[in-house]
C-alpha cells in the first residue's frame, strides 16, 4: 500500500515571499504520478501541479514548482511570490500509473498555508 | 461544462436516520470516485466506478454504506442508520483516467454530513 506523509500541519508566509511545502511518500511501484491539490476554505479541491515519476525534469506551473527526488521519495512544492489567494489547505497525493489500476488518489493529511498581508 | 456538482451541500440528521448524497460528474468522464474527509485529515478513498460498474470498495465502506451509478451518469451514496462517526465531508470526483487525460481528478464542493 502507498502512504503519503506531510509533516507540516500548518505554515505561514508573508505576501510576495517564497514558501516550500514538504511531502514524502512510500511505494513499491515504479510507475506513478504525484500531485499537489489546493483546497481553499469552503471551496472545492483543485489541481495545482502534477509530476510523472518517469520524468526527471521537475514540473512547473507559473509560480508553482516541485522538487521531485525519486530516490528519496520526496515531492516538495515551492510557491513563489505568494499571494493572499494562495491561502488554503494543500494536499500531496499519489496515484499508481499501472495499466488497469483505478487511478485513485492517496492523499497526505495536508498542510494549512496562510499567506499574511 | 459546469464541473462536478454535489447535492445537498449540507445535511444535518439524527443518529439512526438514512441519508443520501448525489453526485453529478463532468459529463464526459467515465470514472467516478467517492472520498470521505474528516477534520484535519486528507480525503480517504471510499469507492470507485468505471461507467456503471463499481470496481473497488474501501474497507472503510461498511455494510451501512451503498453507492450506485446507474447508467454510468450520476452517482448516489447512501448511508443507512447513521452514526456520529459518519460525520464528515463526502467528496465526489470524476476523471478520464490516464488513457484519455492526465489522470487529474476533478472534485465537487462536497456534501457535509453532521450526525447529531
Amino acid at each position: 500500500a502507498q502512504t503519503v506523509t506531510q509533516s507540516q500541519p500548518e505554515m505561514s508566509v508573508q505576501e510576495a515571499e517564497t514558501v516550500t511545502l514538504s511531502c514524502t511518500y512510500d511505494t513499491s511501484e515504479s510507475n506513478y504520478y504525484l500531485f499537489w491539490y489546493k483546497q481553499p476554505p469552503s471551496r472545492q479541491m483543485i489541481l495545482v501541479i502534477r509530476q510523472e515519476a518517469y520524468k526527471q525534469q521537475n514540473a512547473t506551473e507559473n509560480r508553482f514548482s516541485v522538487n521531485f527526488q525519486k530516490a528519496a521519495k520526496s515531492f516538495s512544492l515551492k510557491i513563489s511570490d505568494s499571494q493572499l489567494g494562495d491561502t488554503a489547505m494543500y494536499f500531496c497525493a499519489f496515484m499508481k500509473a499501472r495499466r488497469g489500476s483505478n487511478y485513485k488518489l492517496t492523499f497526505g493529511k495536508g498542510t494549512l498555508l496562510t499567506v499574511n498581508p | 461544462d459546469t464541473g462536478v456538482s454535489q447535492d445537498p451541500r449540507h445535511k444535518i440528521t439524527k443518529r439512526g436516520q438514512n441519508v443520501t448524497f448525489r453526485c453529478d460528474p463532468i459529463s464526459e468522464h467515465n470514472r467516478l470516485y467517492w472520498y470521505r474527509q474528516t477534520l484535519g485529515q486528507g480525503p480517504e478513498f471510499l469507492t470507485y466506478f468505471q461507467n456503471e460498474a463499481q470496481l473497488e470498495k474501501s474497507r472503510l465502506l461498511s455494510d451501512r454504506f451503498s453507492a450506485e451509478r446507474p447508467k454510468g451518469s450520476f452517482s448516489t451514496l447512501e448511508i443507512q442508520r447513521t452514526e456520529q462517526g459518519d460525520s464528515a465531508m463526502y467528496l465526489c470526483a470524476s476523471s478520464y483516467g490516464l488513457a484519455g487525460g492526465t489522470g487529474e481528478l476533478f472534485f465537487g464542493e462536497g456534501s457535509r454530513l453532521t450526525v447529531l
